[in-house]
This record gives structure tokens, sequence and C-alpha cells, in this order.
């Protein structure tokens, strides 16, 4: 069965921290993806990545970053976490034309 | 601007009561259109994907449909294990790999 796995599904972290949210895709898809999903705001695209090293900025990038070192690994980076940043992150895969498959989340609290 | 609207946010249903599920979108062109059911604490699920008016898809008790402004998705005698928020999502063109989702309705049976 295809997967995408987040490495933590629960995080707690202090104001200014550098986090790191890992996620892994066995599926060889191209396009990766996070977004994160707060109440009565749905999901909103932070940043996604079409290729190897390639990254573009979605609705929301300010306070993110990402990397993509290797085709299964799209890395989402919090340079100094805000208690704003408070939420559920979700990775994402899917090939060209084809719907997402998430991963099953990483709930992140900032304190 | 590409929009997507999702009613009603919440629904109670009795088990066995059928009902329906709406999501409506304004975008340019549509690409393709999405359901997704999401268990709390875990990543959306994948249900269907509709690609032009008039197209139907089924899936055990569900079924959806698309028109050129909205979807329904149709829930027949709902059982409690369908409990759960759904949530669609609209790919227009041109918008390469970005995806529009709405907010969700949250679906609760009751037995």
């Amino acid at each position: 069965d295809v997967k995408v796995t987040q490495s933590s599904r629960y995080l707690v972290k202090r104001t200014g921290e550098k986090v790191f949210l890992e996620c892994v895709q066995d599926m060889d898809h191209e396009n990766m993806f996070w977004y994160r999903q707060d109440p009565g705001l749905g999901l909103r695209l932070i940043y996604f990545s079409y290729d190897v090293k390639m990254k573009e900025k979605g609705d929301i990038p300010e306070g993110y970053s990402v990397s993509r070192e290797k085709k299964e690994r799209f890395s989402l980076i919090l340079e100094s976490a805000s208690t704003n940043q408070t939420s559920m992150y979700l990775c994402a895969s899917r090939r060209t034309v084809y719907g997402y498959t998430f991963g099953s989340g990483t709930r992140l609290t900032v304190v | 601007e590409d929009q997507v609207t999702q009613s009603p946010e919440a629904l109670r249903l009795q088990e066995g009561e059928s009902s329906s599920l709406n999501c409506s979108y304004t975008v340019s062109g549509l690409r393709g259109l999405f359901w997704y059911r999401q268990d709390p604490g875990k990543g959306p699920e994948f249900l269907f994907t509709l690609y032009s008016a008039g197209e139907e898809k089924e899936k055990e008790r569900l079924k959806a449909t698309l028109t050129k402004k909205e979807s329904f998705l149709h829930i027949t005698a709902p059982k409690p294990e369908d409990s759960a928020t759904y949530l669609c999502a609209v790919q227009a063109q041109g918008t390469g790999n970005q995806f529009y989702f709405g907010t969700g309705t949250s679906l609760t049976v009751i037995p």
C-alpha cells in the first residue's frame, strides 16, 4: 500500500526554536506538498516541490522554508517557531494528474 | 478569484437517514474535483476524482456527482462509521499542481 509518512504525530516546541518536520513517500511521486490545517480556515498551502531541489511558495510561506534533497523526502522548516504556527501540518504527494495522498499529520504546539 | 465553498459546515444524521453534502466552486477552468474523508487527528483520505460535468462515482454508501458549478456527495443510509469530515478540493486549469480546498463538512451519524 502506498504511503506518506510524517516523522512525528505530536510535537511541542518553544517559541524561537528551529523546528524540522519530515515527510517521506514511497510512491516515487514527483510532487510533494506541505499544508497547514486550522479550524475554520481549511487547508492552506505552505510550499510545494515538483522535483528534487525545486521548491515553490504556496499561499502562506512566511516563517517557513523547505528542503528536498531526495525525491522521496520533503522537509518543512520553521526557522524560529512562534505561537501562531501552532497547527496541524499535513504533507502530501501526488503523481501528475492524480489526487493527493496525505500523511497522518503532525500536530505542532508552540509554547 | 478561485474559490471552493462547502455546505453545510456540520451535519447530524440518524443512522439510515440519507442526505447530501455540497461543494460549490468558482474557477476559471476545472481540471479536477476531489473528495476526501478525514477522521479526527488524521490526514485526509482520498475518495473520488471527478473531471467533467455529468460524471458520477460511487463507493459503498457514497456517490459523488459533478455539475459545472458544484459537486454533491450523496450518502445513502449512513452508518456511524461514516462520521468524519468530508473535504472537497478543486484543481483549476493554469494553476499547475495547486489545489484549492474547502473548509469541509463535519458529518455525525447517530446510532
